[in-house]
């Protein structure tokens, strides 16, 4: 079935870098735009970063610019967040998502926590 | 950057009761609006998309309405499976509302 698997996550200093990956499944990966979203513990949602299909136009939210970079690799169906520079407000649970036309997400993983705390 | 808001924050409703939930674009974003649901330790589940467009497999009672600034998103009759919490988004800048929880009476 279509699944989406996030992996990566774990408690890291401030400053510190951590990676990480959706394993996508069920179907074409490489024609969806995907995306990260997270959510700080008790807070609401907040979009943090897209990808196109074919890798050519990535987005990111202000609050990561400069410092988290998203990558995919179509072969291995797999999207990736690379987070660096992380602060104690990076805490949250990472969702990836499939992005629809519409510009809503109608697939999501099921979320990695990222603790960010000395 | 446009802001979204969601009224009301939370809404204690009964089984079979008609729940109404509204949206507010800070500016105008045409049709280009999403809700979903989700519940505690959950991902969210998309309900509706493009303001009024029901997702596959999402129960008929859900429906969305509105365009321009001001979204509604209405269950008509509340199931117990529909306490949660909702999130409306903003496709522009994929902005989300700050949510409104649906707990029972």
């Amino acid at each position: 079935q279509v699944q989406l698997v996030e992996s990566g996550g774990g408690l890291v200093k401030p400053g510190g870098s951590l990676r990480l990956s959706c394993a996508a499944s069920g179907f074409t990966f490489s024609d969806y735009y995907m995306s990260w979203i997270r959510q700080a513990p008790g807070k609401g949602l907040e979009w943090v970063s897209y990808i196109s299909s074919s890798s050519s136009y990535t987005n990111y939210a202000d609050s990561v610019k400069g410092r988290f970079t998203i990558s995919r690799d179509n072969a291995k169906n797999s999207l990736y967040l690379q987070m660096n520079s992380l602060r104690a407000e990076d805490t949250a649970v990472y969702y990836c998502a499939r992005k629809l036309t519409y510009d809503a997400f109608d697939i999501w993983g099921q979320g990695t926590m990222v603790t960010v705390s000395s | 950057d446009i802001q979204m808001t969601q009224s009301p924050s939370s809404v204690s409703a009964s089984v079979g009761d008609r729940v109404t939930i509204t949206c507010r674009a800070s500016q105008g974003i045409s049709s280009w609006l999403a809700w979903y649901q989700q519940k505690p330790g959950k991902a969210p589940k998309l309900l509706i998309y493009a303001a009024s467009s029901l997702q596959s497999g999402v129960p008929s009672r859900f429906s969305g309405s509105g365009s321009g600034t001001d979204f509604t998103l209405t269950i008509s009759s509340l199931q117990p499976e529909d306490f949660a919490t909702y999130y409306c988004q903003q496709a522009n800048s994929f902005t989300f509302g700050p949510g409104t929880k649906v707990d029972i009476k």
